[in-house]
């Protein structure tokens, strides 16, 4: 079974701090994906990678940004945390659709953490 | 904008009966997708239906789309107390392809009362 890890469930910094939320997945993922949920707003996406290095902006990247130095890891930044990021993060990971030569569909369906719930005093 | 957006936004049915969600979404899709998500934790894939496929059958789920109406349903049949969740929809967008992005709704909301 695909896991996927996330360092923290629960996580308080305070306003200013830079801080740092971690995913590990174990299934040799290509694609990562970064999202923070809140309540009347679903899910958004903050950034995703679909490979070691690589980055793409989603959504609502300000005030955000990525790491992904190896493959199994995609670590989400908080620059200088402020109390409008107080929300609960999400990070999810999927096979690029080309290496799963049965299905040959795009958009293979995501696998989740349970999630980093952070508030920003 | 949102791509999928489900309705009802909530939902409440006894045990037993059937639950059926819906979802509209704006643009051409590759595929849709149905998530659930139990109460603070993540969200686990339940379904997904190619956008050349009319409905899917997974245990008691069942999936319909509609491409000429951009939509699509969520049926649970035979509710049981553990269905109680949240539920998302995700598409993709046609001009999307090979961009590996989801866009999520922002989901409806099932409790099944025992």
């Amino acid at each position: 079974d695909v896991k996927v890890t996330q360092s923290s469930r629960y996580l308080v910094k305070r306003t200013g701090e830079k801080v740092f939320l971690e995913c590990v997945q174990d299934m040799d993922h290509e694609n990562m994906f970064w999202y923070r949920q809140d309540p009347g707003l679903g899910l958004r996406l903050i950034y995703f990678s679909y490979d070691v290095k690589m980055k793409e902006k989603g959504d609502i990247p300000e005030g955000y940004s990525v790491s992904r130095e190896k493959k199994e890891r995609f670590s989400l930044i908080l620059e200088s945390a402020s109390t409008n990021q107080t929300s609960m993060y999400l990070c999810a990971s999927s096979f690029w659709w080309t290496s799963i030569t049965e299905q040959g569909v795009p958009n293979q369906p995501q696998h989740f953490g349970d999630g980093t719930r952070l508030s920003i005093l | 904008s949102q791509q999928g957006e489900e309705d009802p936004q909530a939902l409440s049915i006894q045990e037993g009966e059937n639950a059926t969600m819906n979802c509209s979404y704006k643009t051409s899709i590759n595929n849709l997708q149905w998530y659930r998500q139990n109460s603070g934790r993540g969200l686990v894939h339940l379904i997904l239906i190619r956008s050349n496929e009319r409905e899917k059958h997974s245990g008691r789920l069942r999936v319909t789309l509609d491409t000429s109406k951009k939509s699509s349903s969520l049926l649970i049949t035979a509710s049981r107390a553990a269905d109680t969740a949240s539920y998302f929809c995700a598409t993709d967008g046609r001009a999307n392809f090979g961009n590996e992005k989801l866009t999520f709704g922002t989901g409806t909301r099932l409790t099944i009362i025992p």
